[in-house]
């Protein structure tokens, strides 16, 4: 298995721009999670799906963050506008049982 | 929300023993993990541990719970220069929230 596999691995945007982060989880996981990794706040979950259906999105920081599942194999995070603060490498995740596995994040540079 | 809590920082010398410590504080909490993130990678599980038991080995990795006290341990055995990342704590809350620690980075030094 490839494991969760996330795209692009690194993105640079102007303030302002809309961005959207792609993620496919590991065929035959039901729950899909994104984290957002920061040095001051250390690793955030922001929204997590079982079955392809949002179940708690309570750390999504704002407004302009939006995620979906259309189908098993595919999660998008958008960002929109993108700010400054928003720069961060942001996980996807998903589970099988009681573990979790990450995929290797995308970093976000906002300027 | 969960608050869990991890030492800063690690060195030790290769061929030593490495243990990053790690606080919680809901008891309830079913399964605790450990993960390790190399420079520019993501999080490797490395091993978790069941709530109702005190020890879990895997070849040079020991994981200790003292649920008492809230605190749960990895041992690094005979500590390896591939050994240097950051190691985080993580623990569960409810069924699927999962709280990690600050992340303690492991230097290993030749």
């Amino acid at each position: 298995d490839a494991g969760v596999i996330q795209s692009p691995r690194h993105e640079v945007t102007e303030m302002g721009q809309e961005v959207t982060l792609r993620c496919k989880p590991i065929s035959g996981h039901n729950s899909l999670f994104w984290y957002r990794q920061t040095m001051m706040r250390g690793l955030e979950l922001l929204i997590y799906f079982n079955n392809n259906v949002p179940i708690d999105d309570s750390g999504m920081p704002e407004d302009r963050f939006s995620a979906k599942m259309p189908n098993a194999s595919f999660s998008t995070l958008k960002i929109q506008p993108s700010e400054p603060r928003d720069s961060a490498v942001y996980f996807c995740a998903s589970r099988t049982g009681d573990t979790q596995y990450f995929g290797p994040g995308t970093r976000l540079t906002v300027l | 929300g969960e608050d869990v809590e991890q030492s800063l920082f690690l060195s030790v010398r290769e061929g030593d023993s490495s243990v990053i410590n790690c606080t919680y504080t809901d008891s309830s909490s079913t399964y605790l993990y450990w993960y390790k993130q190399e420079p520019g990678a993501g999080l490797q599980l490395l091993t978790y541990i069941f709530s109702n038991m005190d020890m879990k080995q895997d070849q040079r990795l020991t994981v200790l719970l003292n649920k008492k006290d809230k605190h749960l341990s990895l041992r690094i055995a005979d500590t390896q220069t591939g050994d240097s990342a950051i190691y985080f704590c993580a623990v569960t809350e409810g069924a699927n929230n999962l709280f990690f620690g600050t992340g303690t980075r492991l230097t290993v030094i030749p």
